[in-house]
């Protein structure tokens, strides 16, 4: 069974463009969540779907946005993109509305904003 | 102070030892999950605890939900388990809080 896929891998980008990141979950998932994590820093929370719709939003301004299309999968966008915003972005998923269950990671993807 | 703390933040041994790792929270939570992130950064979910001890091969992670505490045990450490191992709490709203993780490194 296929794990949670992200792409790409790698993506470089200059001040000021848009990135889009990208997430499959595991079959059969309907939960997806956004995780950044600075070089140096923790993981931080970004972003909640499930079921298609954004349940939760962690401290992140607005041009950290996203959306969830109706096989599950996620797109992660970033607006207007800032040097601080070099980061491993990692995507989870897990079985339904409850964290509780077992949650899978991607690989994540190393953005890097020159 | 962080709602998560782990402890030690870095911890090298030699194979063979016996690994401890230590997370405290401050906050009512609903679950515990420990995870670990090798270089390069795919993070891996080795346990997910609301209570009582689990087992998987040489890894036990242990919970005591009274003293908001959990510890991450590993038998005959390996080279292969040198990674970083993160401890994080669901509370609330679906949100997991991370501890800052704990750098392991088994030397052979």
């Amino acid at each position: 069974e296929a794990g949670v896929t992200q792409s790409p891998t790698h993506l470089i980008k200059t001040r000021g463009q848009q990135a889009t990141l990208r997430c499959s979950p595991i079959s059969g998932h309907t939960s997806v969540y956004w995780y950044q994590q600075a070089l140096g820093l923790g993981l931080q929370f970004l972003l909640w779907y499930d079921e298609g719709e954004e349940r939760n939003r962690g401290n992140f301004p607005p041009r950290f946005s996203g959306r969830q299309f109706p096989n599950y999968s996620s797109e992660l966008n970033v607006n207007a993109l800032e040097l601080e915003d070099s980061a491993l972005y990692l995507c989870a998923s897990s079985g339904g509305r409850d964290f509780d269950t077992e949650a899978f990671f991607g690989q994540g993807t190393r953005l890097t904003v020159v | 102070k962080n709602e998560v703390e782990q402890s030690p933040q870095n911890l090298t041994a030699q194979e063979g030892e016996f690994i401890t790792i230590n997370c405290s929270y401050s906050v009512g939570i609903s679950a515990l999950h420990w995870l670990q992130q090798h270089p390069g950064g795919g993070i891996v979910s080795l346990f997910m605890l609301s209570s009582g001890k689990k087992k998987h091969g040489r890894l036990i992670a242990t919970i005591n939900i009274q003293e908001k505490h959990s510890s991450l045990h590993i038998t005959a450490s390996h080279p292969r388990d040198s990674a970083v191992y993160i401890c994080a709490v669901r509370r609330g709203a679906q949100k997991l809080v991370f501890g800052q993780g704990t750098r392991l490194t088994i030397n052979p």
